[in-house]
């Protein structure tokens, strides 16, 4: 059990262009979630996944962001044509799938839009 | 809809102090509440999970504490120290996801 990992760290980007993060979830761990914070506020749900399937998308989830979970292992967020507004940590967490249980976040990675 | 508060914003406390953090939520129909420390800059740690039919959870100098009906929960941390500096973050679980409070930010000097 190595924990959730999330990549990069850190991105630094200019408005108007793609950025894609990865998130690899504890093994065997069904459920990932993603969640953006921006300083000082606590983190808000963007979106989860059960396995490959994608459950639930907030209503911050703009079209400009997509997520993937293609093989229910690893899960991919990508923004496209990036805003300043966009800058925050994004966060992955992962739980075994059964509901009502612990969440295990990664150390996230942190965005900032020039 | 779910809103999460956290009372006190930031604390500043010397070492050795007992103190309490305090979480309120608006819909009492939740299955669980969970809570983070989060250092600057990194993820969340979860520190104690409190099940809706549980009142309260103990880990080491952290006790939480869970009042379903008059939708609140308490965070204890006894003998505070230095290295207890950083975020808490309450959060309750409904409807398959975690919606959090905005943090207290916890200052324990020597």
């Amino acid at each position: 059990d190595t924990g959730v990992s999330q990549n990069p760290r850190h991105k630094i980007t200019k408005r108007g262009q793609n950025v894609t993060f990865r998130c690899d979830p504890i093994s065997e761990h069904n459920r990932l979630y993603w969640y953006r914070q921006t300083l000082g506020q606590g983190p808000e749900f963007l979106t989860y996944f059960q396995n490959e399937a994608q459950l639930e998308k907030s209503r911050l989830l703009s079209d400009r962001f997509s997520a993937e979970r293609p093989k229910g292992s690893f899960s991919t967020l990508e923004i496209q044509r990036t805003e300043q507004g966009d800058s925050a940590m994004y966060l992955c967490a992962s739980s075994p799938g059964q509901g009502n249980e612990k969440l295990f976040f990664g150390s996230g990675t942190q965005l900032s839009v020039l | 809809k779910q809103e999460v508060t956290q009372i006190p914003a930031a604390l500043s406390v010397p070492e050795g102090e007992n103190l309490v953090l305090n979480c309120s939520f608006t819909d009492s129909a939740i299955y669980n509440l969970q809570w983070f420390r989060q250092d600057p800059g990194k993820g969340l740690t979860s520190l104690l999970l409190i099940q809706s039919s549980q009142r309260e959870q103990t880990s080491g100098r952290l006790n939480a504490s869970l009042d379903k009906s008059s939708g609140r929960s308490t965070l204890y941390i006894a003998a505070s120290q230095p290295g207890d500096s950083a975020t808490y973050l309450c959060a309750v679980y409904n409807t398959d996801k975690l919606i959090f409070g905005t943090g207290t930010r916890l200052q324990v000097f020597p």
